[in-house]
């Protein structure tokens, strides 16, 4: 079954460092894009990057350039998203999805990782 | 950037009504544009995209249509399970969704 599976929920203060994952299993996790999502509460859905496992590859959403760093270590077959220092407009839901094909399109979606700053 | 706007924000309905989601592009998409549900609790679950494709085990009631600017999710008899937010999001550009539909039990 290919799923992919996030890190638990954190709760953090405001100006510490964060790191959350999200791996995959059931396929070549190597040779698919992951992007991740923000989902503020009660709010819609942000694509925030993008990348390719294989060859580390990453785009980001302009408005979250510089703000978060999007990582893979194909070797763990897992992503990462992190924040060096988090402010509490972070707060929110955010989830991985492996992307269709060469697409930006979600098709399979991780259980999400809940973030609060506070 | 492509703005996307959808319509209306909350759609009640009964159960085996039929139900039509609306949403427009600020420029044209093509055909780059994908649907998706979303229920309390859970993360978005894929149901069309290329405007059109019902994705793997998609029940047939799900249809997409459109092209351009302007597109559209029908839903032809509503299942209980089908009450839910639905985003349309297109990827001809860096990826954006609109603000969703809440389909509501009416």
């Amino acid at each position: 079954e290919v799923q992919l599976v996030q890190s638990g929920a954190e709760v953090k203060k405001p100006g510490e460092s964060l790191r959350i994952s999200c791996k995959g299993s059931g396929y070549s996790f190597s040779h698919h894009w992951i992007g991740w999502v923000r989902q503020m509460p009660g709010k819609g859905l942000e694509w925030m990057g993008l990348i390719y496992p294989g060859d580390s590859d990453t785009k980001y959403n302009p408005a979250f350039q510089g703000q978060v760093t999007i990582s893979a270590d194909k070797s763990l077959n897992t992503a990462y998203l992190q924040w060096s220092s988090l402010e509490a407009s972070d707060t929110a839901l955010y989830y991985c999805a492996r992307l269709l094909d060469s697409s930006s399109v979600g098709a399979i979606w991780g259980q999400g990782t809940l973030v609060t700053v506070s | 950037e492509a703005v996307m706007t959808q319509s209306p924000g909350t759609l009640s309905v009964s159960p085996g009504e039929r139900a039509t989601l609306s949403c427009r592009a600020s420029q044209s998409v093509i055909n780059k544009l994908a649907w998706y549900q979303q229920k309390s609790g859970q993360p978005p679950r894929l149901l069309v995209y290329g405007a059109t494709t019902r994705a793997a085990g998609v029940p047939a009631r799900f249809s997409g249509s459109g092209s351009g600017t302007d597109f559209a999710l029908t839903i032809s008899s509503l299942q209980s399970e089908d009450f839910a937010v639905y985003y349309c999001q297109q990827y001809n550009y860096w990826p954006t969704f609109g603000q969703g539909t809440k389909v509501e039990i009416k």
